[in-house]
């Protein structure tokens, strides 16, 4: 099975800043990757699939980008509300595995 | 407006089984694929398995083969996820999700229920 992994497992940034998360696929997916978005307390939001296609409603701060094994979610400046973890998700084919996710607080 | 509602979740003892159920409305359930998702308490999501729109494709991550069972009934728009041998680690928030496209399941998940939580404790 394809094992998925990100980096860092967590960051602590200023409001305002660049925020770059990394997932990584053990064996290539295409873009066949989506980007979740977890608030504290909350459910999963879907934010980014096909790698880089913005949900509707997510605000344009958020972009994908990556193909085969290396993606990356970047948030290009960091709000309060965007506390939360980030996890990636490879959906080419089962199963259907998440990446560990990572926690990003404000500094 | 879609909306995803699990329920059947409850305290049950090591070696039981539950079932759960995700009842939809809001868009035509029989056209889309549909997933269960787990996550214990402070852990992170773990996809547990996927059923195809008309029912004839089943998947279920490796660890739980043989244990958990997913199915549906399209007359009464509803999903379940049947779990038998329960152990200490089941203990989890259980969501279903729904795929983005339709008649298929290889798809991210657009739409989640808000959790239904399985707590394993003798």
């Amino acid at each position: 099975d394809i094992q998925m992994t990100q980096s860092p497992s967590s960051l602590s940034a200023s409001v305002g800043d660049r925020v770059t998360i990394t997932c990584r696929a053990s064996q290539g997916i295409n873009n066949s990757l989506a980007w979740y978005q977890q608030k504290p307390g909350k459910v999963p939001q879907l934010l980014i699939f096909a790698a880089s296609t913005l949900q509707s409603g997510v605000p344009s701060r958020f972009s994908g980008s990556g193909s085969g094994t290396d993606f990356t979610l970047t948030i290009s400046s960091l709000q309060p509300e965007d506390v939360a973890t980030y996890y990636c998700q490879k959906y080419n084919s089962a199963p259907f595995t998440f990446g560990p996710g990572t926690k990003v607080d404000i500094k | 407006q879609v909306l995803l509602v699990e329920s059947g979740g409850g305290v049950v003892q090591p070696g039981g089984s539950l079932r759960l159920s995700c009842t939809a409305s809001g868009f035509t359930f029989s056209t889309y694929g549909m997933h269960w998702v787990r996550q214990a308490p402070g852990k992170g999501l773990e996809w547990v398995a996927a059923i195809s729109y008309d029912g004839s494709n089943k998947y279920c991550a490796d660890s739980l083969k043989g244990r958990f069972t997913i199915s549906r009934d399209d007359s009464k728009n509803t999903l379940y996820l049947q779990m038998k041998s329960l152990r200490l680690e089941d203990t989890a928030v259980y969501y279903c999700a729904k795929v983005v496209r339709s008649s298929g399941w290889s798809s991210p998940f657009d739409y989640w229920g808000q959790g239904t939580l399985v707590t394993v404790s003798s």
